[in-house]
Order: structure tokens, then C-alpha cells, then sequence
């Protein structure tokens, strides 16, 4: 049982350069987020995905999207990176939206050039 | 907008003695309250979770809630050097119906 598991740990953009950052969980939670790590702004949430077949903005969504691929697995893109991308981003899941505990993934760490 | 305040710390406390966390939110319709431990380079670990008034405790730690005062704290006992983390505080509830972080106190047990 792995948790939550995020592809890669670390990656080195130049600006205007698209990647995604894959997510999967084994725990069969039906809740999805992404949020971004920067230092002295706490954790922010960029997009989440309720169930598989819905996805949502959330604090700082300009500059990405998502796709719920399927239960198990969630996705972040950036098309165009900026350095303003530069962060630590960390997938997490829950068993439902709402009260319930968010489990987190080991975190990408992206630079943007 | 919901707010979640920690002090930043540094905390630094001797090997042993009890850490005493703090936090405090905005939103007086929260519902739900999470500690996370997030050891530096790592991802957040969820350590506690709170919904009621009242003390929480699991093990050395001890969660303690105060809906009225909207105060939320962590107590550690013994701490250990291994403790040393920065120790998130996470409030759910509200019409956002989302979960918001505290910025995080950063504590240091020395040994």
C-alpha cells in the first residue's frame, strides 16, 4: 500500500516549457488536490477534484490545469511555465470532499529558469 | 476570508519538555481541525485531528480545541529531538468547504 505516489520528485523547466505532474493513490479515495508549497506562504491549494469526474479551482489555479484521469490518478499541468512556478508541489487525497483527513504525496520540487 | 494564524517560532524547547502549539482561525463555522508534522524536504504527515471541544490526546501527543475562542492547540510531552519539525495547523469548514493551512511553527527539541 503506497499512499499517494507523485511523478517526478524533481524537475528543471526553462520558461515557456510545458510539463504535467502525475499523481496516483491506492487508498480508494474519492477527494484529489494539488497545492503549492512556497516559503512563508504556507500551503496553497491550486485545484482539487471532489470525485472522479469533477475538478474545481481553488486559491491560485491561474497557470494550470487538471485532469482526473480516473479514480486512482489526478494530473497537473503547466502549459507555459513561468518562473513564478518555481515551488514544491504536493498531491493529496481524502476519502470524501469535506471533513475528512487529507493524505499527501512526497512532493515535486520544480524550478523554472 | 478564513484565516489560520500560527506563530512562526522558532520554538525551541529542551529534551524532554513539554511544546505547546498554537493556532487560532477566523471562520467561527469550522468544523474540523488537523495537525500536520512536516520535517524539512518531506510532505506534510498528519499526526492529529480534532472535531469536538475538549482534549484529544494519542500518545505524547494532545490535542486541544476551544470552539468559542477559536483556538486550537498541540501539546507534545517528553519531546524528543525527533520532534523537530514545523507542525501545521489545518481548519475545514465554511461555505468554501475547503481545508486551509496555517503558515506553520517551526519547532526545534534540543537535546
Amino acid at each position: 500500500n503506497a499512499g499517494v505516489t507523485q511523478t517526478p520528485k524533481f524537475q528543471v523547466l526553462k520558461t515557456g516549457q510545458s510539463m504535467t505532474l502525475q499523481c496516483a493513490q491506492d487508498m480508494n479515495h474519492n477527494s484529489m488536490y494539488w497545492y503549492r508549497q512556497d516559503p512563508g506562504m504556507g500551503l496553497r491549494l491550486i485545484y482539487y477534484s471532489a470525485s472522479e469526474g469533477t475538478t474545481d479551482k481553488g486559491e491560485v489555479p491561474n497557470g494550470y490545469n487538471v485532469s482526473r484521469l480516473n479514480k486512482r490518478e489526478f494530473s497537473l499541468r503547466l502549459e507555459s511555465a513561468a518562473p513564478s512556478q518555481t515551488s514544491v508541489y504536493f498531491c493529496a487525497s481524502s476519502r470524501d470532499r469535506g471533513d475528512y483527513e487529507q493524505y499527501f504525496g512526497p512532493g515535486t520540487r520544480l524550478t523554472v529558469t | 476570508q478564513k484565516e489560520v494564524e500560527q506563530n512562526s517560532g522558532p520554538l525551541s524547547v529542551p529534551e524532554g519538555a513539554i511544546a505547546s502549539l498554537n493556532c487560532t482561525y477566523s471562520d467561527r463555522v469550522s468544523q474540523s481541525f488537523f495537525w500536520y508534522r512536516q520535517y524539512s524536504g518531506k510532505s506534510p504527515e498528519l499526526i492529529m485531528s480534532i472535531y469536538s471541544n475538549g482534549d484529544k490526546e494519542d500518545g505524547r501527543f494532545t490535542a486541544q480545541l476551544n470552539k468559542a475562542s477559536q483556538y486550537v492547540s498541540l501539546l507534545i510531552r517528553d519531546s524528543q529531538p525527533s520532534d523537530s519539525a514545523t507542525y501545521l495547523c489545518a481548519v475545514f469548514g465554511g461555505s468554501n468547504y475547503k481545508l486551509t493551512f496555517g503558515k506553520g511553527t517551526l519547532l526545534t527539541v534540543n537535546p
